[in-house]
């Protein structure tokens, strides 16, 4: 199963944009990257999603390396509601192999 | 639409007594799964299953059973409570085809004492 690594905490100031990195160096050409957020109490809720191209949404940005073996989830202005675990996982495109494995993930703290 | 639901919120067992945690969702996905968190841990997979009848072991998945017999709901059974199965319990679905984006419930907090 192919393994994401993250750091276990980064802290940002409020109204400043964030960087959360991910290595995945044995992901897979068919391995979607996806990642969530767990605010405190809570389940994990989706953020974003992307396969080799860049994306963004309402909540945030994915870039990813042009090697995959590394992406990044931007948030452009941290608030305080953005102070969560955000976890970085793989998702095997290919049929019959559904051990999506989520890790420690990385604790943001945002600061007033 | 309800999405996933987990029922009991909250339980208090007592070692080596055993329980049911329940999970269903009405959205006809295909995946579901159990995770359960640790304090200050991440999620750590239990069991999932891929459709009804089918069903296979994650990364811990000694301690309890589950079922899958109908589409819409995934039972995790703890067959003798133990202090260390104490944790927080999330169940998931969704589609087995990409995206596959994954929808949590609120989770299930177990306590064995």
């Amino acid at each position: 199963d192919a393994k994401t690594t993250q750091p276990n905490s980064m802290e940002s100031n409020e109204e400043e944009p964030v960087h959360l990195p991910c290595n995945h160096s044995t992901i897979s050409g068919t391995d979607y990257i996806h990642w969530y957020r767990q605010l405190p109490s809570q389940g994990p809720e989706y953020v974003i999603h992307g396969l080799t191209s860049n994306v963004n949404n309402r909540m945030a940005s994915l870039a990813i390396a042009e090697d995959r073996k590394s992406s990044t989830l931007i948030l452009h202005r941290a608030t305080l509601r953005d102070a969560a675990v955000y976890y970085c996982i793989l998702r095997p495109f290919a049929s019959g192999t559904y051990k999506y494995i989520f890790g420690t993930g990385t604790r943001l703290k945002v600061l007033a | 639409n309800a999405g996933v639901t987990q029922t009991p919120k909250f339980q208090v067992l007592k070692t080596g007594q055993s329980m049911t945690l329940q999970c269903a969702q009405d959205m006809n996905h295909e995946y579901m799964s159990w995770y359960r968190q640790d304090p200050g841990m991440g999620l750590r997979l239990i069991h999932y299953s891929v459709g009804a009848g089918i069903t296979d072991q994650g990364e811990v998945p000694n301690g309890y059973n589950v079922s899958r017999s109908t589409t819409e709901d995934f039972p995790l059974r703890l067959l003798s409570a133990a202090p260390s199965q104490t944790s927080v319990y999330f169940c998931a679905s969704s589609y087995s085809i990409p995206p596959n984006t994954i929808y949590f419930g609120e989770g299930s907090w177990l306590t064995v004492v």
